[in-house]
């Protein structure tokens, strides 16, 4: 089965440091990975998705993400951070033994201090 | 720009109401889906449909029904709102190939009193 993970609730950096938001997964294929971001009062944002190839995927707002098969992780990143990166971020996978069906993760909310 | 519209941002229902939660999207997608939200369980799948007058149970259909008689629109009912259903209901769609992501609405917060 299918399932996704993000180990922590919350993520607080200083703006200006670098950030991550961690995601790890589990699928009986080849996974297609997502990551969304959700501000408050809306519907949810794609970011960037992982498909294949290239293990380093690049996004929307200078964000990206490592796709890594032996740990089963796609980590988002940001080589600096910005107070307006304040959000909640969701990971998803979806896979073809899964059929239409995405996964969401139970999300991330980042703080970023000024 | 794509688009995904909800019907109404806010509502709020009686127990026991029939309550109708539209949505239309104008980008020609096959898959529609409906999401609720609730904080620190994510989004759950509701229900969802592949084309038109098809439909098939998500993660958590009981209390709910949907109806897609066209393309652009995918209705989800509930049949007779509970106080247990008040939450955050996102409507999604995307195209029918694996690869693509999801265009979101901006949601419906519904409080059933």
């Amino acid at each position: 089965a299918q399932s996704v993970a993000q180990p922590e609730d919350q993520v607080n950096v200083a703006e200006g440091n670098p950030l991550t938001v961690k995601c790890t997964y589990s699928v009986s294929g080849n996974p297609y990975l997502f990551w969304y971001v959700q501000y408050p009062n809306r519907g949810l944002q794609f970011l960037l998705k992982y498909i294949t190839g290239d293990n380093l995927v690049k996004g929307s707002y200078g964000f990206e993400a490592e796709f890594n098969k032996s740990q089963t992780s796609f980590h988002l990143k940001k080589p600096s951070a910005l107070v307006s990166d304040s959000a909640l971020y969701f990971c998803a996978v979806r896979d073809e033994g899964g059929g239409f069906k995405t996964i969401f993760g139970a999300g991330t909310r980042l703080f970023v201090k000024a | 720009d794509v688009k995904v519209t909800q019907s109404s941002r806010y509502l709020v229902k009686r127990t026991g109401e029939k309550v109708f939660l539209e949505c239309v999207q104008d980008m020609d997608h096959e898959n529609m889906f409906w999401y609720r939200q609730d904080p620190g369980l994510g989004l759950r799948l509701i229900y969802f449909s592949y084309d038109v007058k098809m439909k098939e149970k998500g993660d958590i259909p009981e209390g709910y029904s949907v109806s897609r008689e066209k393309k652009e629109r995918f209705s989800l009912i509930l049949e007779s709102a509970s106080t247990n259903q008040t939450s955050m209901y996102l409507c999604a769609s995307r195209l029918g190939d694996m690869n693509t992501e999801a265009f979101f609405g901006q949601g419906t917060r519904l409080t059933v009193v």
